[in-house]
């Protein structure tokens, strides 16, 4: 099994919503990622978790709220979002073995739409 | 601190003709390396190839080969035989260790590549 599974594909909500996007691998992986992509833009790193443990927050706002329940689960939790959050959610994950040629195993991404 | 640079925001080719798609990097480090990703408009990122900045040997993976010229920090993607499932984004990318565990990749702005009939 080498897939990473992103619920729910699209996702639309309100300002005042609070909502939590998932994310599943069971590659045995411990490190992931949660990646933000606006249209026709490169992806931007928002959060590293490496062994269940935040890694690094790349000064994302408050409203998201990342969590790490297990080796193989990964959440975005979603607090009074603005119309400008509206994007491709991708999450990521990698072995976490320290090798020069590791790489990331991305999922198919959550549409993600604020009105 | 690492930057990638794609210059073709979109290139077109024949089906059954090779492309080469460009990508410059800077970086300090003596040590990185270098993937390529396609996403097709499902949205998933999917790896092609990797280059390591010690690697003597240009990567290859099937109909997919990496052009690295390490002197002029260049690392150009070459599709042989293209064909209409080629058609996508593709992503230039370069590694960093993060000290507290983990990778980053940054990666080029891109280059949409449509493959005619």
């Amino acid at each position: 099994d080498t897939e990473v599974t992103q619920t729910p594909k699209h996702l639309v909500m309100g300002m005042t919503n609070k909502k939590s996007l998932k994310c599943e691998q069971h590659m045995g992986h411990r490190a992931m990622y949660w990646y933000k992509q606006k249209a026709k833009k490169p992806p931007e790193l928002m959060f590293v978790y490496s062994y269940e443990k935040l890694s690094i927050n790349e000064s994302v706002p408050s409203r998201f709220s990342p969590e790490c329940p297990n080796s193989s689960l990964l959440n975005l939790h979603l607090h009074a979002l603005q119309p400008e959050d509206s994007a491709l959610y991708l999450c990521a994950s990698s072995q976490e073995t320290g090798s020069a040629n590791e790489k990331l195993f991305f999922g198919s991404g959550t549409q993600l739409s604020v009105l | 601190a690492q930057k990638i640079t794609q210059t073709q925001p979109g290139m077109f080719v024949q089906e059954k003709e090779a492309v080469t798609l460009d990508c410059t990097y800077d970086t300090s480090d003596p040590s990185y390396g270098l993937f390529w990703y396609k996403q097709p408009s499902s949205g998933e990122m999917i790896f092609l190839i990797y280059q390591g900045s010690y690697d003597q040997q240009n990567a290859t993976e099937g109909r997919y080969s990496l052009n690295f010229q390490k002197a002029r920090k260049s690392a150009n993607l070459v599709i042989s035989a293209s064909q209409l499932g080629d058609s996508a984004m593709y992503f230039c990318a370069m590694r960093d260790i993060l000290t507290g565990g983990g990778n980053k990749l940054t990666f080029g702005t891109g280059t949409q590549l449509k493959v005619e009939l």
